[in-house]
């Protein structure tokens, strides 16, 4: 299977808050695990990557892999109005191919 | 180029109408790719160049939608006889290495093709 699962919320969250956003995959042999950003009428951006089990962070954002449960999340620490947008999850298919989900919209009220 | 370029930016097309999509890579990026993203879906694979080579079509639709990349460089997606199922707005991206380098890749900023 190829799937990667996300809310489609929207999500809420205060200006200041932590913002957690979470996905989940149904292929245990998935290695490499993405986040991107993408604004309204935008392209994706690229946010943070991850393969190993654990944390990575990067700025106000932490990815956390988890391969036994096979979930990875996003944490968007002190959020200001400008993380508002749809932050999908994608995987690896193939060593070029990626998989990706619905998205999440973020919404952060000021 | 400093980022993928994709023209038009918008195209409306009538159905049954042939449409041309065009994407201009970073200048020395092996790999460039299509993605189809329907409204509220993320982004759907169509197909994978390696330079001038196309290793990967398996995402393509239907035999209406033809892509090629003659010179390694630029990309065109080709739909013949649009539908309005093929309204959507089509993402190209292109990276540096044989494949997706291992850190995903960079985006054009898409071409919206609404079929009426």
């Amino acid at each position: 299977q190829k799937e990667v699962e996300q809310n489609s919320g929207p999500l809420s969250v205060p200006e200041g808050a932590i913002a957690s956003l979470n996905c989940t995959y149904s292929d245990r042999g998935s290695q490499s695990f993405f986040w991107y950003r993408q604004y309204s009428g935008k392209s994706p951006e690229l946010i943070m990557f991850i393969y190993s089990n654990g944390d990575k962070e990067d700025g106000r954002f932490t990815a956390q892999l988890n391969k036994a449960s096979q979930y990875v999340s996003l944490l968007i620490r002190d959020s200001q109005p400008s993380d508002s947008a749809t932050y999908l999850c994608a995987r690896y298919f193939s060593n070029y191919q990626l998989i990706w989900g619905a998205g999440t919209k973020l919404i952060i009220k000021p | 180029g400093a980022g993928v370029s994709q023209s038009p930016r918008y195209k409306v097309a009538k159905r049954g109408q042939d449409v041309a999509l065009r994407c201009d890579p970073i200048s020395g990026h092996v790999s460039l790719f299509w993605y189809q993203q329907a409204l509220g879906q993320g982004p759907e694979f169509l197909t994978y160049f390696q330079n001038e080579a196309q290793l990967d079509k398996s995402g393509l639709p239907s035999d209406r939608f033809f892509a090629e990349r003659p010179e390694g460089s630029v990309s065109t997606l080709k739909i013949q006889r649009t539908q309005q199922e093929d309204s959507a707005v089509y993402l190209c991206a292109s990276s540096l290495g044989p494949t997706g380098d291992g850190y995903g890749y960079t985006f054009g900023s898409g071409t919206r093709l609404t079929v009426v």
